[in-house]
């Protein structure tokens, strides 16, 4: 059982906006950033946001981030068939001293 | 490039030990947090433990606390995760990664220990 909680699934026909959720508490997302990762598969994860809403140099702005209080969400538009990967989610949880990460979304392009 | 290089995975005897090494180039590590982090086979991320730029400061999983120790030796820019007592439940894909929920988040290939008999 993850400490983040995000849909297991998500799916979208190319050129489709999707949109993959996050939810947490007050002691991870509520009060600290928020990091997106993808997995394309049989490969290592890979930054595409960080710090609640911010793009790594080389990833496609397609990808956007947001967070409201205990929530963040991944936004992807233009959807193209090399996005069909696992979404991970993150952040740190101060009674933990540690990172969590969510159960990850699995990205399947029409 | 960016690259870091994990390496020490291997099958390993329920109980027994591995060091695993993560070999990092073309940035100044020293100014990094680092971490570990694993994927047991088919599931997803699980956070292992984080080490400071300057080794003092480390933290663990509670899952990990008091068999795992992460270390680090920036004069050769290599990370380091001793662990001891393995278990069935250690078996994953271990990643080593650099500032992992801020700026700079670089990640190894990662590499695979398993635990059996």
């Amino acid at each position: 059982q993850s400490v983040l909680t995000q849909p297991p699934s998500a799916s979208g026909t190319p050129g489709q906006r999707v949109t993959i959720s996050c939810s947490g508490s007050t002691t991870n997302i509520g009060s600290n950033t928020v990091s997106w990762f993808q997995q394309l598969p049989g490969t290592a994860p890979k930054v595409v946001i960080f710090s609640d809403n911010q793009r790594p140099s080389g990833v496609p702005d397609r990808f956007s981030g947001t967070k409201s209080g205990t929530s963040a969400s991944l936004a992807i538009s233009g959807l193209q068939s090399e996005d069909e990967a696992d979404y991970y989610c993150a952040a740190w949880q101060d009674s933990m001293n540690g990172v969590v990460f969510g159960g990850g979304t699995k990205l399947t392009v029409l | 490039e960016v690259q870091l290089v994990e390496s020490g995975g291997g099958l390993v005897q329920p109980g027994g030990s591995l060091r695993l090494s993560c070999a990092a180039s073309g940035f100044t590590f020293s100014n990094y947090w680092m971490h570990w982090v694993r994927q047991p086979p088919g599931k997803g991320l699980v956070w292992v433990s984080r080490i400071k730029t300057d080794g003092s400061i480390t933290s663990y999983a509670d899952s990990v606390k008091g068999r795992f120790t992460i270390s680090r030796d920036n004069a050769k820019s290599t990370l380091y995760l001793q662990m001891n007592g393995l278990t069935a439940e250690d078996t994953a894909v271990y990643y080593c990664a650099s500032n992992l929920v801020s700026s700079g988040s670089f990640w190894g290939q990662g590499t695979l220990v398993t635990v059996s008999s």
